[in-house]
């Protein structure tokens, strides 16, 4: 089974502060994802990535940033925490290029004070 | 105008009934078509995927595309209270993978 994990189900920071949210996967899978979903709102990408040191943007990339230095590890960063970065965050990972199927972590609820 | 829209429900069914989920979507060129499936404080799993014109069915779902009408439908027939939970239809407007989400449906059965 593909697995997806991400390092905090729950985390609470201040605002300014950095914050760093990790996501492994484990099936050598391509394509990794970082989403944000809220209330009324689904999922709304933030940033993807299709290959180790590539990044592309996605919806709304504005206050984030990531990192992926090893295929197996996508790294979502916020750089200054704010109240509105308030949310859940999932990663997702895929195979490859044109691959359908992702497969989500457990999510993360930060809580921006 | 969002590029993939649902309603919000909650679908309130009762037991053995079918539940009608319906999604549209604003990209012409969209090939590849998902439902995927949240249980509350959950993340999504994959139970549906569509790609040309039609009915595909896999156990008590059955997809419906339509790419003329830029709409795609999931049916659950027999509904079970373990059905209950919000249905997300994602579409992938491009060869990459990225997927773009609807903001779900939230279906509740009722025994």
């Amino acid at each position: 089974d593909v697995k997806v994990t991400q390092s905090s189900r729950y985390l609470v920071k201040r605002t300014g502060e950095k914050v760093f949210l990790e996501c492994v996967q484990d099936m050598d899978h391509e394509n990794m994802f970082w989403y944000r979903q809220d209330p009324g709102l689904g999922l709304r990408l933030i940033y993807f990535s299709y290959d180790v040191k590539m990044k592309e943007k996605g919806d709304i990339p504005e206050g984030y940033s990531v990192s992926r230095e090893k295929k197996e590890r996508f790294s979502l960063i916020l750089e200054s925490a704010s109240t509105n970065q308030t949310s859940m965050y999932l990663c997702a990972s895929s195979l490859s290029w044109g691959s359908t199927e992702a497969f989500f972590g457990q999510g993360t609820r930060l809580t921006v004070v | 105008q969002k590029e993939v829209e649902q309603n919000s429900g909650p679908l309130s069914v009762p037991e053995g009934a079918i539940a009608s989920l319906n999604c549209t979507y604003s990209d012409r060129v969209s090939q590849s078509f998902f439902w995927y499936r949240q249980y509350s404080g959950k993340s999504p799993e994959l139970i549906m995927s569509i790609y040309s014109n039609g009915d595909k069915e896999d156990g008590r779902f059955t997809a419906q595309l339509n790419k003329a009408s830029q709409y795609v439908s999931l049916l659950i027939r027999d509904s079970q209270p373990s059905d209950s939970a919000t249905y997300l239809c994602a579409v992938k407007p491009d060869s990459w993978g990225k997927l773009q989400f609807g903001a779900g449906t939230q279906v509740v059965v009722t025994p």
